[in-house]
C-alpha cells in the first residue's frame, strides 16, 4: 500500500526557518511528480510546490518563491521542503501529496497524514 | 491563475438525498477537474479526476460531470459517511488551483 509520512513542523518565529521531509514507502517513489499542499487553520487547500521525477523542474506558487526549496532523493524516498524567511501566513498544515498515475502531475490521490507548522512569535 | 469557484458553499441535506455540486473555472480547462472529499483532521481523499472519472476504491454513488468551465459532482443517495467538505480543483495548469470548498452538513 502506498503511503506517505511527513515530518518536521513545529513553532517557529517570524524570519526563522523550517525543514519538512515526506517519507514514500509501498510505491516507486522515482516515477512520480511530488508536491507540497497546504492548509492554513479553518481554511481551504493551496498547492505549494512540486517537482519532477528526477528533480530537475522545481514550480512554487508565487507567494512563496524565493522563500521556499523543494528538493528529493529518490534513493531514500524522500522529499523536502526547506522554508526560510517565514511568517505569519504560512501558518498551516502542510501536505506532501503523489499523483494518481505516473503521467499525472497535480490529481493527489496519496497524501501524507499532514505536519503542523506555525510561525509566531 | 485560474480561479475555481465553488457553490453553494455550504449544503445541508439529508441521508438519501441526492446532491450536486457545482464548480466554475475562470477559463477553459478542458475535463482537467478533479474533486476531494476532505473530513475534519485528516488528508483530503480523491474521488474524481479528469472531470468524471471514479478514482478506486469511492463508492459509485459519486459521480462527475462537464468540460470546459463549468463541473459538478452529484452524489447520488447521501450516505452518513459522506457529511465532509468538498474541493474542486484544476489540474489544467501550474499552479493547480483549488475551490474554496463545500461544507456538507447533517440537516
Amino acid at each position: 500500500e502506498a503511503q506517505l509520512v511527513e515530518s518536521g513542523g513545529g513553532l517557529v518565529q517570524p524570519g526563522g526557518s523550517l525543514r519538512l521531509s515526506c517519507v514514500g514507502s509501498g510505491f516507486t517513489f522515482s516515477d512520480y511528480w511530488m508536491s507540497w499542499v497546504r492548509q492554513a487553520p479553518g481554511k481551504g487547500l493551496e498547492w505549494v510546490a512540486n517537482i519532477n521525477q528526477d528533480g530537475s523542474g522545481e514550480y512554487y506558487v508565487d507567494s512563496v518563491k524565493g522563500r521556499f526549496t523543494i528538493s528529493r532523493d529518490n534513493a531514500k524516498s524522500s522529499l523536502c521542503l526547506q522554508m526560510n524567511s517565514l511568517r505569519g501566513e504560512d501558518t498551516a498544515v502542510y501536505y506532501c501529496a503523489r499523483p494518481n498515475r505516473v503521467e499525472s502531475r497535480h490529481s493527489f490521490s496519496i497524501w501524507g497524514q499532514g505536519t503542523m507548522v506555525t510561525v509566531s512569535s | 491563475d485560474i480561479q475555481m469557484t465553488q457553490s453553494p458553499s455550504s449544503l445541508s441535506a439529508s441521508v438519501g438525498d441526492r446532491v450536486t455540486i457545482t464548480c466554475r473555472a475562470s477559463q477553459s480547462i478542458s475535463t482537467y477537474l478533479n474533486w476531494y472529499q476532505q473530513k475534519p483532521g485528516k488528508a483530503p481523499n480523491l474521488l474524481i479526476y479528469r472531470a468524471s472519472s471514479l478514482q478506486s476504491g469511492v463508492p459509485s454513488r459519486f459521480s462527475g460531470s462537464g468540460s470546459g468551465t463549468d463541473f459538478t459532482l452529484t452524489i447520488s443517495s447521501l450516505q452518513p459517511e459522506d457529511f465532509a467538505t468538498y474541493y474542486c480543483q484544476q489540474s489544467y495548469n501550474t499552479p493547480p488551483t483549488f475551490g474554496q470548498g463545500t461544507n456538507l452538513e447533517i440537516k
